[in-house]
Formats: structure tokens, sequence, C-alpha cells
């Protein structure tokens, strides 16, 4: 069954590093995200992308963050500088049209 | 507007027992109204969905209640099994709107033995 895969599946990062996500979205998908999870709190929205842009951002995701789709097949969430409250689970989710989002096992970033 | 909000915050329930999982909406512009079960260290996992046109939905032991006039939706898990143990999520999308997912809080959900 398809899925999507995320990676590495913890990183620790010293604040104010950088850190890229990765996401390999399921194939035939055209449309992506990534939420982010606190610990012990809901699945927030980030960002989403469609068609090689951003389609919609929420206000977490400010100047710090960024997306790209660097070929057919990734998908990478960037922070440039990690702050101590970025820490929790990020989670890339894929789709196609009008259908199911299909959610990846996460990444936990610890920031230190 | 953009909240969805979950009830129980917790949940326990024994063995063989209905779980029950409220989530009331405010923005009329969602249409479409998933459930995902999550474990942990895991990512959410679809477990069903619902649009407005339908006032229920069943698929196996898994059933959703929707109410379109209350703006209110509920999951009833039948048949309570251990294995059903996890934190349970609404959400709900506007789906015309590039299908962005609003999450409810969140139900921690213990079935015992």
């Amino acid at each position: 069954e398809p899925e999507v895969t995320q990676t590495p599946s913890h990183q620790v990062t010293q604040m104010g590093q950088e850190v890229i996500l990765r996401c390999v979205p399921i194939s035939n998908h055209l449309y992506f995200y990534w939420y982010r999870q606190i610990l012990g709190q809901k699945v927030e929205f980030l960002v989403s992308f469609y068609n090689n842009e951003i389609s919609e951002k929420s206000e977490i995701f400010d100047d710090q963050f960024s997306v790209e789709r660097p070929d057919g097949s990734n998908f990478t969430l960037k922070i440039r500088s990690t702050k101590l409250e970025d820490s929790a689970m990020y989670f890339c989710a894929s789709r196609k049209d009008r259908a199911e989002a299909f959610f990846g096992q996460g990444t936990r970033l610890t920031v230190v | 507007q953009q909240q969805v909000k979950q009830s129980p915050q917790s949940l326990i329930v024994q063995k063989g027992g209905i779980s029950i999982i409220n989530c009331a909406y405010e923005n009329t512009a969602f249409d479409y109204f998933p459930w995902y079960q999550q474990f942990p260290g895991k990512g959410p996992a679809l477990l069903i969905a619902i649009r407005p046109d339908v006032s229920e939905k069943k698929e196996g032991r898994f059933t959703i209640s929707f109410n379109k006039s209350a703006k209110q939706f509920s999951l009833h898990i039948m048949d309570s099994q251990p294995g059903d143990s996890a934190t349970y999520f609404c959400a709900a999308a506007p789906y015309n709107q590039g299908g962005k997912l609003i999450f409810g809080q969140g139900t921690e959900l213990s079935v015992k033995p």
C-alpha cells in the first residue's frame, strides 16, 4: 500500500541551527501539507502546497519556515534558525484531488 | 470560527462497550469531516470520514453521526476493544479551499479488558 515517508524519524538540533525535514509523498498525489504536533496537543496546520507553490499557510509558518519540492518526489520543510518552541512532531501529508489526506509517521524535532 | 471543539478529553470504556466522541464546529464552509486515529509515536491514520450530504456513515464497528443543523458530529465505536486504545482526532476541512484540516483537541481512549 502506498505511504507517505518521512526522514529522519528523530532530529536533535541546537537552537539557532537550520534543519531540513524530508518527505516523500504518495506518487500520484497533488496536494502536500506540513502539520506539527507539540507533545500532548492537537495537530496544527502549517502549510499547504499545490502546483509548485504555497497555497495557504498558517500564522505559525513565519519567515523562518520554507517549503520546497526540489524534484518530482521529495517535499521538504526547512526551519532556518530553530527555536526551543519549534520542538514538536512534524507530519507531512498528501492527497489526491478531493480525497482523504494520508499522513507520514512524523519527524520528532528536538531543539536543545 | 476556524475551531473544531472535541470532547471528552479522555475516555475509559470497558471491553465490549460503546465509545462516543463528540465534535462541534462553527464554520459553515467546512464540508469534509474525517476522524483520525493516532497511536503513540505514529502519524494520524484516517479512520472514517463523512460529507454533510449524509447524516450517518458506518464502516465496521465505526460510525459517524452528523447533525448539520447543530454543526456537530460524533464517532461511535461499537464493541470497543483494547486494541482501539489510542488518541482520536476529529477534523474538518473546507475542501474547495485547498483541503487543509482543522483538528480537534483529541480524545485519549482507553479500553479496559
